[in-house]
């Protein structure tokens, strides 16, 4: 059974740009949830979305949103970047259920110059 | 208010001796505690979950115990290989759904 993909790995943009991340769930997961990482903040909750709705969201501005498509594939964008939001994007899938196991992915290293 | 913290920060093992991570936490109501093990730059690896006071699990060289207010990784003989951050967290009812709360992790580091 294949495992969390995220698209890319790597990326690296400048300030004020924006950019958009990718995450394929692993199949028959209709939760993914975000979450951002840094060595400063450690793991952090971004959102999840559900059946194509966001459920729940974390304390981050505006500027991060997400969105899930009907095969629970989903996408997470930020923009006006700015350096404060170089990090490791991870995201992770699972059945979406009270207290389910989430499985993660192995992340977008998003570096903002 | 820290939700979830862990102890040690870091921890320094000769290969074969043993030792327990801590992970304490506070919640209105616990939904589930997770245990990931982190390699650098990597996403978190999942080992185990556990939902009540009293539930152990193990595997391989790991087990993972939980009571009202804390839970133990336990790991015997380590390898060189179980070197990683080992993260928990844990599913509160005071929050909606998904939104796991993080300790800061434990780095293992073990010497051959």
């Amino acid at each position: 059974k294949a495992g969390v993909t995220q698209t890319p790995r790597y990326l690296i943009k400048t300030r004020g740009q924006q950019v958009t991340l990718s995450c394929s769930p692993i199949s028959g997961h209709r939760s993914v949830s975000w979450y951002q990482q840094t060595p400063g903040q450690g793991l952090q909750f971004l959102f999840e979305y559900f059946s194509e709705t966001q459920r729940n969201k974390g304390n981050f501005p505006g500027r991060f949103s997400g969105r899930q498509f009907s095969n629970s594939r989903s996408e997470m964008n930020v923009s006006t970047l700015e350096l404060g939001d170089s990090a490791l994007y991870l995201c992770a899938s699972s059945f979406g259920g009270e207290g389910d196991t989430q499985y993660f992915g192995p992340g977008t290293r998003l570096t903002v110059l | 208010e820290d939700q979830v913290t862990q102890s040690p920060e870091a921890l320094r093992l000769q290969e074969g001796e043993s030792s327990s991570l801590n992970c304490s936490y506070t919640v209105s109501g616990l939904r589930g505690l997770f245990w990931y093990r982190q390699d650098p730059g990597k996403g978190p690896e999942f080992l185990f979950t556990l939902y009540s006071a009293g539930e152990e699990k193990e595997k391989e060289r790991l087990k993972a115990t939980l009571t009202k207010k804390e839970s133990f990784l336990h790991i015997t003989a380590p390898k060189p290989e179980d070197s990683a951050t080992y993260l928990c967290a844990v599913l509160d009812d005071w929050y909606n759904n998904n939104d796991m709360r993080f300790g800061a992790g434990t780095r293992l580091t073990v010497k051959p």
